[in-house]
């Protein structure tokens, strides 16, 4: 699976969007940008994920760029409960395929 | 969430001792596994499940044994339980309708091994 680089840690004004880089440049065509995120002590979190077209869900929306070699996950207004960390990953989509977990973003939102 | 609990969700257990962690799901997906997770290493994936009674290893899958007997259960079992086993243990599953992997997972055990 093609490794990931995010920024260790951003902050976020509440109520304003959190946009969260990630850099994929050696992505192959068959893999796909997932992204998690973990609150303090909880279990990762998934919140979208997509090939190469745009996405969005009631959580967030996902730009891919048409290289494929990026990304940016958007939480469109967020709030002091997205306060996290966010991880980028990049794998097949093949079941029994491990997520390979890397640093992530520390996203603080601040009120 | 998706409808994963594990059991339990704190554990302290003395060096020696086998300790099993349990993974209940109520989605009826397919796929499911355990992870770790210490400081500087992420997640770690130590053995998953491709079906009831098929199992294979992950990454770091030494001193750890699993058993799938029922769809909705997935056990792990530390045989001899050592300090470097003290760490965070999530289940996570997969396979659900639409033929998407998305992984889910639960919210975690904490086991300390003193």
């Amino acid at each position: 699976d093609a490794k990931t680089t995010q920024p260790t840690s951003m902050d976020c004004a509440e109520g304003r969007a959190a946009n969260l880089p990630c850099n994929h440049s050696t992505i192959s065509g068959n893999e796909y940008v997932y992204w998690y995120r973990q609150i303090h002590s909880q279990g990762p979190q998934y919140i979208i994920h997509g090939l190469k077209n745009n996405e969005t869900n009631e959580m967030a929306s996902l730009i891919i760029t048409e290289d494929r070699k990026s990304s940016t996950l958007i939480l469109p207004h967020a709030t002091l409960r997205d306060t996290a960390v966010y991880y980028c990953i990049v794998r097949v989509m093949e079941y029994g395929n491990k997520l390979v977990f890397g640093a992530g973003t520390i996203l603080r939102v601040k009120s | 969430d998706a409808g994963i609990t594990q059991s339990p969700r704190h554990k302290v257990t003395e060096t020696g001792t086998p300790v099993t962690l349990r993974c209940h799901q109520t989605e009826n997906h397919r796929y499911m596994y355990w992870y770790r997770q210490d400081p500087g290493h992420g997640l770690r994936l130590i053995h998953y499940s491709y079906g009831v009674k098929d199992t294979d290893k992950g990454e770091v899958s030494d001193g750890y044994s699993v058993s799938r007997s029922k769809t909705e259960d997935f056990l792990l079992t530390l045989e001899s339980a050592t300090s470097s086993q003290t760490s965070v243990y999530f289940c996570a599953i997969s396979g659900g309708l639409g033929g998407t992997d998305t992984q889910y997972f639960g919210p975690g055990t904490r086991l300390t091994v003193l």
